[in-house]
């Protein structure tokens, strides 16, 4: 059965870090790219960030909201993927979601969905 | 940047009724990059569509996505009792890489 753990969530004060953990298992970690998505209480889903599989060359993509504050990386041995926050700011409180993002070709064009979703933990950033 | 409005914000309907979501676009975009996620009460999202009209692995035929250019449908032809639940689309793009609509509630009438 294909599953995402995180955890690493918890309460932290503004300028503070914090790293997530992704850890998965029953499919080939390097195989995939991993997505962190997060939804703040009441909100809506935002992208945060992205790390393709080793086998797409392990690239990194953030959203501009995050870029410059959060790292995300993976651990192939561990099947595990990271979230590393630094510079916490309150608007950053929400539930983070790590996602299995699955390559979909159509003719010329490829693009990644999220096809296995953890349960998520959730960051406080708060005074 | 790509901005996705969905309609309605919330649709109330009873068991068995058909629902029909909308997603729209603010410049066209291809198939290959549009996705629909359901998300049930306190539970993460998970994936109904992908490339505008594939169903995901395991989804019934009771879904079905379809649409192009800018606008796009998630159709749910008879809602179940787990269909009651919040509906995002999602477009895959360069910068940012993921865009996510709003929302679209749909509640027991």
């Amino acid at each position: 059965e294909m599953q995402l753990v995180e955890s690493g969530g918890g309460l932290v004060q503004p300028g503070r870090s914090l790293r997530l953990s992704c850890r998965t298992s029953g499919f080939t970690f390097g195989d995939y790219s991993i997505s962190w998505v997060r939804q703040a209480p009441g909100k809506g889903l935002e992208w945060v960030g992205f790390i393709r599989g080793k086998a797409y060359g392990g690239t990194t993509d953030y959203a501009a909201s995050v870029r410059g504050r959060f790292t995300v990386s993976g651990d192939d041995s561990k099947s595990t993927a990271f979230l590393q926050m630094n510079s916490l700011k309150t608007e950053d409180t929400a539930v983070y979601y790590c996602a299995r993002a699955s390559r979909f070709r159509s003719g010329f064009l490829f693009s990644y969905y999220m096809d296995v979703w953890g349960k998520g933990t959730t960051v406080i950033v708060s005074s | 940047e790509i901005v996705l409005t969905q309609s309605p914000g919330t649709l109330s309907l009873s068991p068995g009724e058909r629902a029909t979501l909308s997603c729209r676009a603010s410049q066209s975009v291809s198939n290959t990059y549009l996705a629909w996620y359901r998300q049930k009460p306190g539970q993460a999202p998970s994936l109904l569509i992908y490339g505008a009209s594939n169903r995901a692995t395991g989804i019934p035929d009771r879904f079905s996505g379809s649409g192009s250019g800018t606008d796009f449908t998630l159709t749910i032809s008879r809602l179940e009792p787990e269909d009651f639940a919040v509906y995002y689309c999602q477009h895959f793009g360069s910068s940012p890489l993921y865009t996510f609509g709003q929302g679209t509630k749909v509640e027991i009438k």
